[in-house]
């Protein structure tokens, strides 16, 4: 059972326009939401992260979206460039307990043509 | 040395081999953790310690073996593994109280 479905597996997006990656989660007791992002040859890097108290986040061109009922969330990148070129994986998590286990969807290959 | 290093970067190792992958973390944290990455398949978490004593494992066979001897080392012993282990094994690290977690760069491994 996939428990954090990712969409699409991948994309391709010219310099300067919206890249747009859909999530959609089953479990209601996550209540942290982060996006990591991944080069070739390097390990996951977080990028940034939600919370389910809020329905938005941005942190310069990126931004979170986030639809509590619908338990989905997406992730908007303005202004794409070639070296956002890479692997973007969102994740599920829920805080409470004795371990912090992360949910990953499948993974989104961007591709930022010049 | 900064961030979580992982070594090696890249082992082949055939079905009988004994080998281990090691994991070193520089940011003070108390939480680690190994994850399995495959083509077109999800991270996939396998073990996680929390102060050196291990809280969480995936139903993860036997011929992984991890190891925690403190919170700023972390070990996976690997034995008579089989070619569909091939993947790239990723280790990261937290604080048992913070969510974020910090990811090395992962060791790729390819048994034959």
């Amino acid at each position: 059972q996939q428990q954090v479905k990712q969409s699409p597996q991948s994309l391709i997006v010219q310099k300067g326009g919206i890249s747009i990656i859909n999530c959609a989660y089953e479990n209601t007791a996550f209540d942290y939401f982060p996006w990591y992002q991944q080069f070739p040859g390097k390990g996951p890097a977080l990028l940034i992260a939600i919370r389910p108290d809020v329905s938005e986040k941005k942190e310069g061109r990126f931004t979170i979206s986030f639809n509590k009922s619908a338990k989905q969330f997406s992730l908007h990148i303005m202004d794409s460039q070639p070296g956002d070129s890479a692997t973007y994986f969102c994740a599920a998590q829920r805080t409470g307990g004795s371990n912090y286990k992360l949910t990953f969807g499948k993974g989104t290959l961007l591709t930022v043509n010049p | 040395e900064t961030g979580v290093t992982q070594t090696p970067r890249h082992l082949v190792m055939g079905m009988t081999n004994k080998k281990s992958l090691k994991c070193e973390q520089h940011l003070g944290h108390n939480a680690m953790y190994w994850y399995k990455q495959s083509a077109k398949k999800p991270l996939e978490l396998m073990f996680v310690y929390n102060f050196k004593e291990q809280t969480e494992n995936n139903s993860v066979p036997s011929r992984f073996s991890p190891e925690c001897p403190n919170s700023s080392h972390l070990f996976l012993h690997l034995h008579t593994l089989q070619p569909e282990d091939s993947a790239l094994y990723l280790c990261a690290s937290s604080h048992v109280q913070v969510y974020e977690q910090y990811f090395g760069p992962g060791t790729r491994l390819t048994v034959t």
